[in-house]
Protein backbone atom coordinates (compact mmCIF):
# COMPACT_ATOMS: atom_id res chain seq x y z
CA UNK A 1 0.00 0.00 0.00
CA UNK A 2 0.72 3.28 -0.34
CA UNK A 3 3.02 4.79 2.48
CA UNK A 4 5.23 7.70 3.67
CA UNK A 5 8.82 8.32 5.36
CA UNK A 6 10.19 10.81 6.58
CA UNK A 7 13.48 11.72 8.85
CA UNK A 8 12.89 11.16 12.80
CA UNK A 9 13.08 14.49 14.43
CA UNK A 10 13.80 16.63 16.60
CA UNK A 11 15.92 19.08 14.16
CA UNK A 12 17.50 21.51 15.90
CA UNK A 13 19.22 24.59 13.90
CA UNK A 14 20.43 27.83 14.40
CA UNK A 15 18.62 31.18 13.37
CA UNK A 16 19.55 31.37 9.65
CA UNK A 17 21.08 28.09 8.86
CA UNK A 18 19.72 25.93 6.07
CA UNK A 19 17.21 23.28 6.29
CA UNK A 20 16.57 19.54 5.08
CA UNK A 21 13.78 17.27 6.42
CA UNK A 22 13.95 14.36 4.17
CA UNK A 23 10.51 12.40 2.84
CA UNK A 24 10.59 9.53 0.58
CA UNK A 25 7.02 7.93 -0.65
CA UNK A 26 5.53 4.35 -1.75
CA UNK A 27 2.69 4.56 -4.05
CA UNK A 28 1.91 3.08 -7.43
CA UNK A 29 1.05 5.59 -9.95
CA UNK A 30 1.23 9.50 -9.88
CA UNK A 31 0.06 10.77 -6.13
CA UNK A 32 0.14 14.90 -5.09
CA UNK A 33 2.24 14.76 -2.78
CA UNK A 34 2.24 17.86 -0.09
CA UNK A 35 3.93 19.76 3.30
CA UNK A 36 1.82 20.43 5.86
CA UNK A 37 2.76 22.24 8.99
CA UNK A 38 1.82 21.98 12.88
CA UNK A 39 2.73 24.69 15.73
CA UNK A 40 1.40 24.28 18.86
CA UNK A 41 -1.34 24.04 20.21
CA UNK A 42 -2.87 24.49 16.00
CA UNK A 43 -4.26 22.52 12.99
CA UNK A 44 -2.28 22.03 9.95
CA UNK A 45 -1.74 24.20 7.26
CA UNK A 46 -0.65 23.62 3.67
CA UNK A 47 2.30 24.68 3.30
CA UNK A 48 3.14 23.78 -0.30
CA UNK A 49 2.13 21.04 -2.61
CA UNK A 50 3.54 19.08 -5.77
CA UNK A 51 1.03 17.26 -8.56
CA UNK A 52 3.76 16.32 -11.02
CA UNK A 53 6.81 14.86 -11.30
CA UNK A 54 9.67 17.40 -11.41
CA UNK A 55 7.06 19.96 -10.00
CA UNK A 56 8.39 22.61 -7.35
CA UNK A 57 5.88 23.74 -4.73
CA UNK A 58 7.32 26.37 -2.73
CA UNK A 59 5.84 29.04 0.00
CA UNK A 60 7.28 31.42 2.33
CA UNK A 61 10.74 30.55 1.21
CA UNK A 62 10.34 26.35 1.41
CA UNK A 63 10.78 24.17 -1.45
CA UNK A 64 9.76 20.70 -2.63
CA UNK A 65 10.59 19.01 -5.89
CA UNK A 66 8.86 16.03 -6.55
CA UNK A 67 11.21 13.41 -7.67
CA UNK A 68 9.72 10.36 -9.59
CA UNK A 69 12.97 8.59 -9.60
CA UNK A 70 13.96 8.52 -6.17
CA UNK A 71 10.01 8.24 -5.30
CA UNK A 72 11.55 11.57 -3.09
CA UNK A 73 9.87 14.95 -1.98
CA UNK A 74 12.52 16.74 0.61
CA UNK A 75 11.49 19.96 2.31
CA UNK A 76 14.06 22.61 2.00
CA UNK A 77 14.82 26.42 3.27
CA UNK A 78 17.75 28.23 2.73
CA UNK A 79 17.61 30.12 5.79
CA UNK A 80 15.24 29.62 8.86
CA UNK A 81 13.58 31.38 11.27
CA UNK A 82 12.62 31.22 14.90
CA UNK A 83 8.83 31.57 13.42
CA UNK A 84 9.39 28.29 11.81
CA UNK A 85 9.41 26.16 14.59
CA UNK A 86 6.85 23.69 14.51
CA UNK A 87 6.37 20.20 13.38
CA UNK A 88 6.52 19.62 9.67
CA UNK A 89 4.70 16.78 7.67
CA UNK A 90 5.06 15.22 4.31
CA UNK A 91 1.83 13.50 3.01
CA UNK A 92 0.50 11.82 -0.31
CA UNK A 93 -3.04 11.73 -1.77
CA UNK A 94 -4.46 9.82 -4.88
CA UNK A 95 -7.30 9.59 -6.71
CA UNK A 96 -9.36 11.86 -3.80
CA UNK A 97 -8.59 9.82 -0.66
CA UNK A 98 -7.82 10.57 1.99
CA UNK A 99 -4.22 11.86 3.12
CA UNK A 100 -1.20 9.39 3.93
CA UNK A 101 0.90 11.09 6.53
CA UNK A 102 4.42 10.46 7.76
CA UNK A 103 5.01 10.61 11.32
CA UNK A 104 6.13 14.01 11.31
CA UNK A 105 8.98 15.92 12.23
CA UNK A 106 9.93 18.27 15.10
CA UNK A 107 11.99 21.39 14.07
CA UNK A 108 13.42 23.72 16.67
CA UNK A 109 15.43 26.95 16.21
CA UNK A 110 16.92 29.21 17.91
CA UNK A 111 17.88 32.52 18.16
CA UNK B 1 -6.69 28.56 0.10
CA UNK B 2 -10.15 27.54 1.30
CA UNK B 3 -11.02 28.00 5.17
CA UNK B 4 -12.22 25.19 7.68
CA UNK B 5 -13.84 26.01 11.04
CA UNK B 6 -14.18 24.03 14.00
CA UNK B 7 -16.10 24.07 17.22
CA UNK B 8 -15.43 23.93 20.31
CA UNK B 9 -11.94 24.77 20.05
CA UNK B 10 -11.31 22.91 23.37
CA UNK B 11 -13.81 20.74 25.64
CA UNK B 12 -13.45 18.98 29.16
CA UNK B 13 -16.58 17.03 29.87
CA UNK B 14 -17.06 14.27 32.68
CA UNK B 15 -17.05 10.48 32.08
CA UNK B 16 -20.01 8.70 30.65
CA UNK B 17 -21.15 12.33 28.68
CA UNK B 18 -21.48 13.06 24.78
CA UNK B 19 -19.11 15.41 23.06
CA UNK B 20 -20.34 17.17 19.95
CA UNK B 21 -17.42 18.71 17.91
CA UNK B 22 -18.12 20.41 14.41
CA UNK B 23 -16.22 21.15 11.11
CA UNK B 24 -17.40 23.64 9.02
CA UNK B 25 -16.24 24.80 5.34
CA UNK B 26 -16.28 28.73 5.34
CA UNK B 27 -15.91 29.49 1.91
CA UNK B 28 -16.48 26.10 -0.45
CA UNK B 29 -19.06 23.33 -0.18
CA UNK B 30 -17.60 20.48 1.03
CA UNK B 31 -18.76 16.66 -0.61
CA UNK B 32 -16.19 15.10 1.62
CA UNK B 33 -15.02 15.83 5.13
CA UNK B 34 -11.91 13.19 6.99
CA UNK B 35 -12.36 13.23 10.70
CA UNK B 36 -8.33 12.69 12.31
CA UNK B 37 -7.73 11.85 15.81
CA UNK B 38 -3.94 12.89 16.96
CA UNK B 39 -1.80 11.86 20.27
CA UNK B 40 0.54 13.95 21.80
CA UNK B 41 3.68 13.88 19.80
CA UNK B 42 2.52 11.59 17.38
CA UNK B 43 0.82 11.99 13.29
CA UNK B 44 -2.95 12.20 12.39
CA UNK B 45 -4.64 8.86 12.39
CA UNK B 46 -7.67 8.56 9.90
CA UNK B 47 -10.92 7.85 11.91
CA UNK B 48 -13.32 8.34 9.02
CA UNK B 49 -14.16 9.61 5.93
CA UNK B 50 -17.66 11.85 6.18
CA UNK B 51 -19.55 12.29 2.74
CA UNK B 52 -22.38 14.26 2.28
CA UNK B 53 -25.67 12.85 2.31
CA UNK B 54 -24.33 8.94 3.34
CA UNK B 55 -23.05 7.06 5.88
CA UNK B 56 -19.51 7.79 6.56
CA UNK B 57 -17.13 4.97 6.11
CA UNK B 58 -14.75 3.99 9.18
CA UNK B 59 -10.87 2.91 9.73
CA UNK B 60 -10.46 -0.48 10.98
CA UNK B 61 -10.34 -0.31 14.58
CA UNK B 62 -12.36 2.68 15.07
CA UNK B 63 -16.34 2.37 16.74
CA UNK B 64 -18.79 3.50 14.55
CA UNK B 65 -21.16 3.35 17.43
CA UNK B 66 -18.95 5.78 19.77
CA UNK B 67 -17.80 8.08 17.49
CA UNK B 68 -20.94 9.12 15.54
CA UNK B 69 -20.44 10.87 12.06
CA UNK B 70 -23.14 13.28 10.47
CA UNK B 71 -22.89 14.93 7.41
CA UNK B 72 -25.91 16.48 6.79
CA UNK B 73 -25.06 19.08 4.62
CA UNK B 74 -22.50 20.26 2.48
CA UNK B 75 -20.43 22.80 4.74
CA UNK B 76 -21.47 20.84 7.92
CA UNK B 77 -20.17 17.40 9.45
CA UNK B 78 -20.33 17.10 13.12
CA UNK B 79 -18.40 13.94 15.28
CA UNK B 80 -20.13 12.66 18.28
CA UNK B 81 -17.95 10.75 20.80
CA UNK B 82 -20.77 8.97 22.88
CA UNK B 83 -20.37 8.22 26.53
CA UNK B 84 -16.89 9.31 26.45
CA UNK B 85 -14.20 8.31 29.09
CA UNK B 86 -10.42 9.66 30.01
CA UNK B 87 -9.34 7.07 26.60
CA UNK B 88 -11.07 9.81 24.65
CA UNK B 89 -9.21 12.33 25.45
CA UNK B 90 -7.20 13.77 22.37
CA UNK B 91 -7.30 16.17 19.71
CA UNK B 92 -9.59 15.73 17.04
CA UNK B 93 -9.24 17.83 13.62
CA UNK B 94 -11.35 17.48 10.71
CA UNK B 95 -10.29 18.74 6.89
CA UNK B 96 -12.31 19.05 4.05
CA UNK B 97 -11.79 18.95 0.60
CA UNK B 98 -13.08 21.72 -2.49
CA UNK B 99 -13.94 19.56 -4.96
CA UNK B 100 -14.51 22.15 -7.12
CA UNK B 101 -10.82 24.21 -7.33
CA UNK B 102 -8.24 21.64 -5.73
CA UNK B 103 -9.84 18.10 -5.72
CA UNK B 104 -6.54 16.81 -4.31
CA UNK B 105 -5.97 19.38 -1.60
CA UNK B 106 -7.45 18.89 1.50
CA UNK B 107 -7.51 22.07 4.40
CA UNK B 108 -7.63 21.07 7.90
CA UNK B 109 -9.53 22.64 10.98
CA UNK B 110 -7.72 24.35 13.31
CA UNK B 111 -8.43 21.47 16.03
CA UNK B 112 -10.44 20.59 18.96
CA UNK B 113 -9.02 19.65 22.21
CA UNK B 114 -11.16 16.95 24.28
CA UNK B 115 -10.04 16.25 27.56
CA UNK B 116 -12.14 13.73 29.77
CA UNK B 117 -12.56 13.76 33.10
Amino acid sequence: GNSVTQMEGPVTLSEEAFLTINCTYTATGYPSLFWYVQYPGEGLQLLLKATKADDKGSNKGFEATYRKETTSFHLEKGSVQVSDSAVYFCALNQAGTALIFGKGTTLSVSS
Amino acid sequence: GAVVSQHPSRVICKSGTSVKIECRSLDFQATTMFWYRQFPKQSLMLMATSNEGSKATYEQGVEKDKFLINHASLTLSTLTVTSAHPEDSSFYICSARDPLREPDTQYFGPGTRLTVL
